[in-house]
Order: C-alpha cells, then sequence, then structure tokens
C-alpha cells in the first residue's frame, strides 16, 4: 500500500513553545489530508481536514489558531501546537487521502509530552 | 450523523482461537465500512474495508468481516487468533456520500490480548 511518513515520531518540548509535526505522502499526490488526536485509551478524535492550496477545515471545539494547518503542496500537510501546554500532551496521526479518494494511508503518529 | 459502536473495550483469546470483534454502524446512507489495526505508538493499518458488493469481505493477516446490512453490523472475525494480532482495533464508517471527502468516524476501539 501506499506510504505516508510523519515526523517527528516524538517530541518534548516545554510549555509555551511551538511544535511542528509533519505528515508526507511518499508514493503519491494527496490533495487531502486529516489530522486526528488519540487521548491515552480512546478513539481518534477528527481535529481538521486539510485540503492543498485552501484553508484548513476545523472540526467544531478545534481551536484554528491554536492547531495551525499547512498544506502547501501535493505531499506535505504540517501541523503547528503553538503555545503548547500540558493539555495538549497526546498522539497526534495524520492520514492523506489517495488519488480519486479511494483510501486513506495513515502516518505512523506523533507522540508529543508538553512539561 | 453516523456513528459506530464496537461492543466490547477488551477482548481476551487464547492462541488457536476464534477472534470474534463486535462493530454495530448507525447510517442514514448505506455506508462504507472499514476494520484498522493500531499498534502500540503506532499509526492504523487498514484491515479490510467494504465498500460495494460481495458482503462478506477479506483482509489481510486471515482476518475478515461481513457486512449484514439488516442487523447494521460490521463484525471482524479470525479463525486463530495468533500472539501477533495482539493491538488495538478500531471499526470506521464513512458516508459514500461525501463526495470528495474520506471522512471516518470511528469506533472506541477493542483492545485484543492473546494469550499462550
Amino acid at each position: 500500500g501506499a506510504v505516508v511518513s510523519q515526523h517527528p515520531s516524538r517530541v518534548i518540548c516545554k510549555s509555551g513553545t511551538s511544535v511542528k509535526i509533519e505528515c508526507r505522502s511518499l508514493d503519491f499526490q494527496a490533495t487531502t489530508m486529516f489530522w486526528y488526536r488519540q487521548f491515552p485509551k480512546q478513539s481518534l478524535m477528527l481535529m481538521a481536514t486539510s485540503n492543498e492550496g485552501s484553508k484548513a477545515t476545523y472540526e467544531q471545539g478545534v481551536e484554528k489558531d491554536k492547531f495551525l494547518i499547512n498544506h502547501a503542496s501535493l505531499t506535505l500537510s504540517t501541523l503547528t501546537v503553538t503555545s503548547a501546554h500540558p493539555e495538549d500532551s497526546s498522539f497526534y496521526i495524520c492520514s492523506a487521502l489517495t488519488p480519486l479518494n479511494t483510501e486513506a494511508f495513515f502516518g505512523q503518529g506523533t507522540r508529543l509530552t508538553v512539561v | 450523523a453516523q456513528s459506530v459502536t464496537q461492543l466490547g473495550s477488551h477482548v481476551s483469546v487464547s492462541e488457536g482461537a476464534l477472534v470474534l470483534l463486535r462493530c454495530n454502524y448507525s447510517s442514514s446512507v448505506p455506508p462504507y465500512l472499514f476494520w484498522y489495526v493500531q499498534y502500540p505508538n503506532q499509526g492504523l493499518q487498514l484491515l479490510l474495508k467494504y465498500t460495494t458488493g460481495a458482503t462478506l469481505v477479506k483482509g489481510i493477516n486471515g482476518f475478515e468481516a461481513e457486512f449484514k446490512k439488516s442487523e447494521t453490523s460490521f463484525h471482524l472475525t479470525k479463525p486463530s487468533a495468533h500472539m501477533s494480532d495482539a493491538a488495538e482495533y478500531f471499526c470506521a464508517v464513512r458516508d459514500p456520500t461525501q463526495g470528495g471527502s474520506e471522512k471516518l468516524v470511528f469506533g472506541k476501539g477493542t483492545k485484543l490480548t492473546v494469550n499462550p
């Protein structure tokens, strides 16, 4: 299947700093990518839909100024957690939609810890 | 709105025993249905999916699932569990009428433990 690479896999940052997470589709072009957040022992919560060349669509309750999403190319979407706080600590997962929107492939996730 | 219910947050089986993970969905239109597996600290891997056609779907690693419209179910099965099957399993549903968007709604997940 197609490959989606997420980087970094783990990051620890200080409270108040910003962290950028990258999601790359390595062998296909993805006009649509999704960002999820997963709390311990819980399901995935969709945060936003990232569309190449346009603004992301955020789910209700997700702060767009807190979680900045940029999808500047057909193979890269980034999620920046701004002014991170301990409550932002979580597992963040991206997925990329294949051409013709037939299937979504997931990155390996990023474990963010804010201290 | 669509929703997914996975009965049983934890399922424990013996190695070699049948695996049955339950998934029921709610959808106003015939949905697309998916099962994903997640190993610790990793992303999700697609096991199998149902879109149209044959209601019994075979996936990777010996798993299969059957779409039963009358029961609004899409239960995941495997005849004989292997230790490597121990993981978290998520059922997901998508509204196929949402053109251009693979917006998935996930169940809460079922953690499968396989005992030697």
